[in-house]
Order: structure tokens, then C-alpha cells, then sequence
């Protein structure tokens, strides 16, 4: 069964600092990883998105990483602002039978909290 | 995302009745899908339709049933719905580019109560 585990659950971190944010899969096989930023009380909003050959993406503060062989991906916010009060989601993509035809395993994300 | 709108965005209803949750978009993009997000749980994918003549189930379709009226138009149905169909509702669509590049754009979500 394809799974997405990502931690920590919950962070909390002052306004300024940098984190990490973990995501461990087993998705078989695998075609691409996605980060999402969700707002509360809004839908998910895409980060990043990165292919098998790729082992770092970045998009302004945030970078994420993907370390195939060992199934893991990382999420990296530099200077956090509050803004970045939000969930994010790891979801990783399996490739389907068909061009096109792939199958999302969400992760259940990481809520991460900035203070002033 | 405003290019994709959910009505209604809060809905309380009771059990047995009929739900329609409906999404709108204006991206232009030919698929189509909605999802339900639990507390503590990803997101789970209900339907999807890559054009309007193509449905499809998702992981958990039981109890649900859709609508794809046009390429802008993806509409969710609960025949008789039940309280553990209390949950966030998504409407989400995607423009496939290339193999592993689709981008999915979510709508801002449903919350509907099951009484």
C-alpha cells in the first residue's frame, strides 16, 4: 500500500528562523513529489513539484529536496514570516498504467506555526 | 483560487437528504476532481474526469456520485447523506503538460455537516 508519513505533525518557531519539514514515503513506482502550502480554511496551494532526476527545487524561501533512494523529501523555509503559518503537504505520485493516469498519495501534513 | 469556486462554501444538512456540491472553473483545463479531507487524513480523491465524457471512481466514491455538465462544470452529489460525510470538501483541476508535471489548482473547499 502506497504511504506518505511526513513530521513533524506540528511546529512551532519565531518569526525570522529557518525549518525542516520531513516527508518519508513508499510509493510504487514513483513518478513525481509534490509540496503544497494549505491556509486554513482554503485549498491547497502547489510549491513544488519534482521528478524522479531531480534532487532540489526551490521556489523563493522555500526549497524542497528528494532523495529517491532513500524515499525521503524535505521542505526547507528560510526566514519564516508569518505568512507561512499554514499545513504543508507532501503528496507523492505513482505512475499509472496510461500516460497521464497517476495516482496521488496525500500526506496528512505538517501544521506549522510562526510567532512574532 | 479564485479561477476555481466551490458553492456552496458551508452547507449544514441532515441525514437522508440530497447534497450538491458544485465547482466552477475558469482555467480551462480539461480534468477535473474531487476530494474530501478529514481531520488527521490526507486528502482522498472521490471522482475524477479528465474530459466531459470520461468519470472515473476514486478511493472512496461509495455514497457519492458526479456530474461533469461541461469542461468548466464538476458537480459532487450525496444521494442520502450520512454523518460520516462530515468533512472539507475539494474541487480541484489540472492541465497535464507532460508526463509527471501536472499542477493540481484547488478550489477554496465545502464544509459540509451531516446531522
Amino acid at each position: 500500500k502506497n504511504q506518505v508519513e511526513q513530521s513533524p505533525q506540528s511546529l512551532i518557531i519565531l518569526e525570522g528562523k529557518n525549518c525542516t519539514l520531513q516527508c518519508n514515503y513508499t510509493v510504487s513506482p514513483f513518478s513525481n513529489l509534490r509540496w503544497y502550502k494549505q491556509d486554513t480554511g482554503r485549498g491547497p496551494v502547489s510549491l513544488t513539484i519534482m521528478t524522479f532526476s531531480e534532487n532540489t527545487k526551490s521556489n523563493g524561501r522555500y526549497t524542497a529536496t528528494l532523495d529517491a533512494d532513500t524515499k525521503q523529501s524535505s521542505l526547507h523555509i528560510t526566514a519564516s514570516q508569518l505568512s507561512d503559518s499554514a499545513s504543508y503537504i507532501c503528496v507523492v505520485s505513482a505512475k499509472g498504467s496510461n500516460f497521464g493516469n497517476e495516482k496521488l498519495t496525500f500526506g496528512t501534513g505538517t501544521r506549522l506555526t510562526i510567532i512574532p | 483560487d479564485a479561477d476555481v469556486t466551490q458553492t456552496p462554501r458551508n452547507r449544514i444538512t441532515k441525514t437522508g437528504k440530497r447534497i450538491m456540491l458544485e465547482c466552477s472553473q475558469t482555467k480551462g483545463h480539461d480534468r477535473m476532481y474531487w476530494y474530501r479531507q478529514d481531520p488527521g487524513l490526507g486528502l482522498r480523491l472521490i471522482y475524477y474526469s479528465f474530459d466531459v465524457k470520461d468519470i472515473n471512481k476514486g478511493e472512496i466514491s461509495d455514497g457519492y456520485s458526479v456530474s461533469r455538465q461541461a469542461q468548466a462544470k464538476f458537480s459532487l452529489s450525496l444521494e442520502s447523506a450520512i454523518p460520516n460525510q462530515t468533512a472539507l470538501y475539494f474541487c480541484a483541476t489540472s492541465d497535464i503538460r507532460g508526463p509527471s508535471t501536472d499542477t493540481q489548482y484547488f478550489g477554496p473547499g465545502t464544509r459540509l455537516t451531516v446531522l
